[in-house]
């Protein structure tokens, strides 16, 4: 079982439509980030978040629009998202920000009508 | 830019039977080399390599880095429907404005018949 814990598990929305994503984890991980995952493809690095700040921002739309309330949590806002936007978007975490040993939650899967 | 092959693409094989599978990079500044298997939804971390030569072992799985050769093989012995999954390799970036980046390759998936 993950220790990473995303929600919601599916979703469905339209282009106008504004949804977050949601993303949890207690193991006192510092570092957070996003992925987007299409289908047969593997994992591509959005955003990291570390101490709760942003030190990457792999270039991604800002229809995505990423927050870190506290060291816990990891939100992606999305607002006027395409159908090509339609994806599984993963989050993880790990201990430090250089990445090693990413704990990855199950991830939501995001269809955009 | 970083870029992480894996090979094969996909692989069929029947319980018992012994795989590897192939992971070669090109990175700037490389950290570490990791392994993941996804199966459904979340990948799960398998092994973490950072130095040559030395074989990581968990089970019937297996791993080993060459950083001369720029590749790590993962292999699984007396394979099971289980192992069914993709398997993803992926590099760390230590360097510059890519630090702390990690990038995967395509991935293999492995499909294991009873």
């Amino acid at each position: 079982d993950t220790e990473v814990t995303q929600t919601p598990k599916h979703l469905v929305m339209g282009m106008t439509n504004k949804k977050s994503l949601k993303c949890e984890q207690h193991m006192g991980h510092r570092a957070m980030y996003w992925y987007k995952q299409k289908a047969k493809k593997p994992p591509e690095l959005m955003f990291v978040y570390s101490y709760e700040k942003l030190s990457i921002n792999e270039s991604v739309p800002s229809r995505f629009s990423p927050e870190c309330p506290n060291s816990s949590l990891l939100n992606l806002h999305l607002h006027a998202l395409q159908p090509e936007d339609s994806a599984l978007y993963l989050c993880a975490s790990s201990a430090r920000e250089n990445g090693e040993k990413l704990f990855f939650g199950s991830g939501t899967q995001l269809s955009v009508l | 830019e970083d870029k992480v092959v894996q090979s094969p693409l996909s692989l069929v094989v029947h319980e018992g039977d012994t795989v590897t599978l192939n992971c070669s990079y090109e990175v700037t500044n490389f950290r570490s080399l990791l392994w993941y298997k996804q199966e459904k939804k979340a990948p799960t971390f398998l092994f973490m390599l950072t130095s040559s030569g030395i074989e990581k072992k968990s089970g019937r799985l297996s791993s080993i880095l060459d950083k001369k050769e720029l590749f790590s093989i993962l292999n699984i012995t007396a394979t099971q429907t289980g192992d069914s999954a993709i398997y993803l390799c992926a590099v760390l970036n230590a360097g510059g404005t890519s630090y702390g980046k990690l990038t995967f390759g395509q991935g293999t998936i492995l499909t294991v018949h009873p």
